[in-house]
């Protein structure tokens, strides 16, 4: 069973800065299986990337993916105020689905 | 506009049952897979269920295998998910989401959330 580890759990930056989530498989899983999401306190997730690297609609161009294997990445290329939040990674195989652990960004 | 409304939530006791509903609009629903995911209170997301669009096809989470049925009306554009058997770790904020395209089990859109609660 694969099992999807992000760090850091935490990530202190202050608006403007450059932000690099990671998201480690415990084996390699294809490109196509892995997605981002951002969620805010008390709403439901939104989608932000899909695919390693294809933003969803209505997602900024601040936000890209990237990775291979078993080593994926979601960076935000400058911090907005609105972009302070926690992010999951997800991988899906044809039955199962699951979701990292979570990185929470906060403002510095 | 896509649309997703859960319902059903609530606070029951271990070993009782609740049917969760999710009512969708803005779509076509019968050719989207369907699927529910949850959130134990100031937890990360665990996927439950998934559904075909033609029902053809359901897979569970382990932790919920064999207590919770996965269903879906394509008449009435409705989602359910029967849970039994319910275990208080079971507590959790319950979404309903849209598969972004079929064969790319992603979710564009989400439901707000119904909180079901196991308590004795």
């Amino acid at each position: 069973e694969i099992v999807l580890t992000q760090s850091p759990g935490t990530l202190s930056l202050s608006p403007g800065e450059r932000a690099t989530l990671s998201c480690r498989a415990s084996q390699s899983v294809a490109s196509r299986s892995i997605g981002w999401y951002q969620q805010k306190p008390g709403q439901a997730p939104r989608l932000l990337i899909y695919s390693t690297s294809t933003r969803a609609t209505g997602s900024p161009d601040r936000f890209s993916g990237s990775g291979s294997g078993t080593d994926f990445f979601l960076t935000i290329s400058g911090l907005e105020p609105e972009d302070f939040a926690v992010y999951y990674c997800q991988h899906f195989s044809e039955t199962f689905v699951i979701f990292g652990g979570g990185t929470k960004v906060e403002i510095k | 506009e896509v649309r997703l409304l859960e319902s059903g939530g609530g606070l029951v006791q271990p070993g009782d049952s609740l049917r969760l509903s999710c009512a969708a609009s803005g779509f076509t629903f019968s050719t989207y897979a369907m699927t529910w995911v949850r959130q134990a209170p100031g937890k990360g997301l665990e996927w439950v269920a998934a559904i075909s669009g033609d029902a053809e096809y359901i897979y569970y989470g382990d932790s919920v295998k064999g207590r919770f049925t996965i269903s879906r009306d394509n008449f009435k554009n409705t989602l359910s998910l029967q849970m039994s058997s319910l275990r208080v770790e079971d507590t959790a904020v319950y979404y309903c989401a849209k598969n972004l395209v079929n064969g790319i089990a992603v979710y564009d859109a989400w439901g707000q959330g119904t909180l079901v609660t196991v308590s004795s």
